[in-house]
């Protein structure tokens, strides 16, 4: 099975700042990465698809990048409506597998 | 509007069993893979099974594999889950989420409001 390790758990942050998450499979996945965003007692939504495209309708502030093993979800001005929980995803082999979750906290 | 609607959680014995159901709407069911994604309170998300389009293949993680299948009902656009020699381990919301594209993709988008299962005495 594909292990996905995201860094850090958590991260405290300002209205404003730019806010890097890193997710690393053990082992390659080419580009077979998802990237989702849960607030608290919601169903989690897609943010980011095949490491870099934006899902419709999510803003422009988040980005992704990376392929093989090493993945970034960057989000470069953090908005009130950003804090949550954001997990990493690979999609390339089942048992598809996520990441241990970031929560993004206001400092 | 793509819905999914999630039902049939609640409190079950450790040994017993539960069958979900996921009804979908607003796109061709048959069209395109679903899967279980479940999350034990204040944990993460984990995977449980997936299903393709037709239902000829099916998936597992390794925690619920020879207790949980997966199925769907082309008739009734409905995905289940059943559940069968459950443990306190599998407490968790229970959601079920679509695969975007026609072609497998194997992320997920959109998810149900997911349905609570309690396992416990």
């Amino acid at each position: 099975d594909i292990q996905m390790t995201q860094s850090p758990s958590s991260v405290s942050a300002s209205v404003g700042d730019r806010v890097t998450i890193t997710c690393r499979a053990s082992q390659g996945i080419s580009s077979w990465l998802a990237w989702y965003q849960q607030k608290p007692g919601k169903a989690p939504e897609l943010l980011i698809y095949a490491a870099s495209s934006l899902q419709s309708g999510v803003p422009s502030r988040f980005s992704g990048s990376g392929s093989g093993t090493d993945f970034t979800l960057t989000i470069s001005s953090l908005q009130p409506e950003d804090f949550a929980t954001y997990y990493c995803q690979q999609a390339n082999s089942f048992p598809l597998t996520f990441g241990g979750g970031t929560k993004v906290e206001i400092k | 509007e793509v819905q999914l609607v999630e039902s049939g959680g609640g409190l079950v014995q450790p040994g017993g069993s539960l069958r979900l159901s996921c009804a979908a709407s607003g796109f061709t069911f048959s069209s395109y893979a679903m899967s279980w994604v479940r999350q034990a309170p204040g944990k993460g998300l984990e995977w449980v099974s997936g299903i393709s389009g037709s239902g000829v293949n099916t998936y597992y993680a390794d925690s619920v594999k020879g207790r949980f299948t997966i199925s769907r009902d082309k008739s009734k656009n409905t995905l289940y889950l059943q559940m069968n020699s459950l443990r306190a381990e599998d407490t968790a919301v229970y959601y079920c989420a679509k695969d975007p594209g026609v072609a497998a993709e194997n992320w997920f988008d959109p998810w149900g409001q997911g349905t609570l299962v309690t396992v416990s005495s």
